[in-house]
């Protein structure tokens, strides 16, 4: 399986930061990366997917990059609805698999 | 716009099996660019992606669980369901359904998810 390693695990940033999160794959997965963002007992939602593009509905302050192995989301600046949890996900292979997650506290 | 909805029992007993259905809504579940998905996630940790099915029938599980796992479909219900076998405490998670778009293989509609414990 191809591992995806998010970094920070936390993160502690404040109302219009400018925040980024890193994800690394074990192995080359050219673009297909997506990202996510999940609220205490909600359900993942969709912001990013290969690795630049930008869901339909979702501010443009969330941007993604990168290629290959390394990327990154950024949020140019934080609201106080983008408190929660992100996760990158690989959809290069199956399995499919997630980082960790990122938490982003106030 | 395209809704997906998470049913089955809420309990299993240890080495049972866990029976869950995804109905979806506002769309048709036939054809098209997109597989149906299950996903779970144990309470506090992360996602695990648990397979996938296309309309035609043919699935892509996890090799973690893939002798347990059974993912079909039903056009003509617009339903997609999962089972997995010989559950144990391990498999107590957030189950959710979702749709796979195929711009990037990404999951860009998802249930709300329904969460089954194994306990007896």
């Amino acid at each position: 399986d191809i591992q995806m390693t998010q970094s920070p695990s936390s993160l502690s940033a404040s109302v219009g930061d400018r925040v980024t999160i890193t994800c690394r794959a074990s192995q080359s997965i050219n673009n297909f990366l997506n990202w996510y963002q999940q609220k205490p007992g909600k359900a993942p939602k969709l912001l990013i997917y290969s690795a630049s593009s930008l869901q339909s509905g979702v501010p443009s302050r969330f941007s993604g990059s990168g290629s290959d192995t390394d990327f990154t989301l950024t949020i140019s600046s934080l609201q106080p609805e983008d408190f929660a949890t992100y996760y990158c996900q690989q959809s290069y292979t199956t399995p499919q698999t997630f980082g960790q997650g990122t938490r982003l506290e106030i | 716009q395209v809704q997906l909805q998470e049913s089955g029992p809420g309990l299993v007993k240890p080495s049972q099996t866990l029976s869950l259905t995804c109905t979806v809504s506002g769309g048709s579940i036939n054809g098209g660019s997109y597989y149906w998905s299950w996903i779970r996630q144990p309470a506090g940790k992360g996602l695990e992606w648990i397979g996938r099915v296309y309309s035609s029938g043919n699935t892509n599980y996890n090799p973690s669980l893939k002798s347990r796992v059974t993912i079909s479909i039903d056009t003509s219900k617009n339903q997609f369901s999962l089972k997995l076998s010989s559950v144990t405490a391990a498999d107590t998670a957030v189950y959710y359904c979702a749709r796979e778009n195929w711009s990037g293989y990404s999951s860009d509609v998802w249930g709300q998810g329904t969460t089954v414990t194994v306990s007896s």
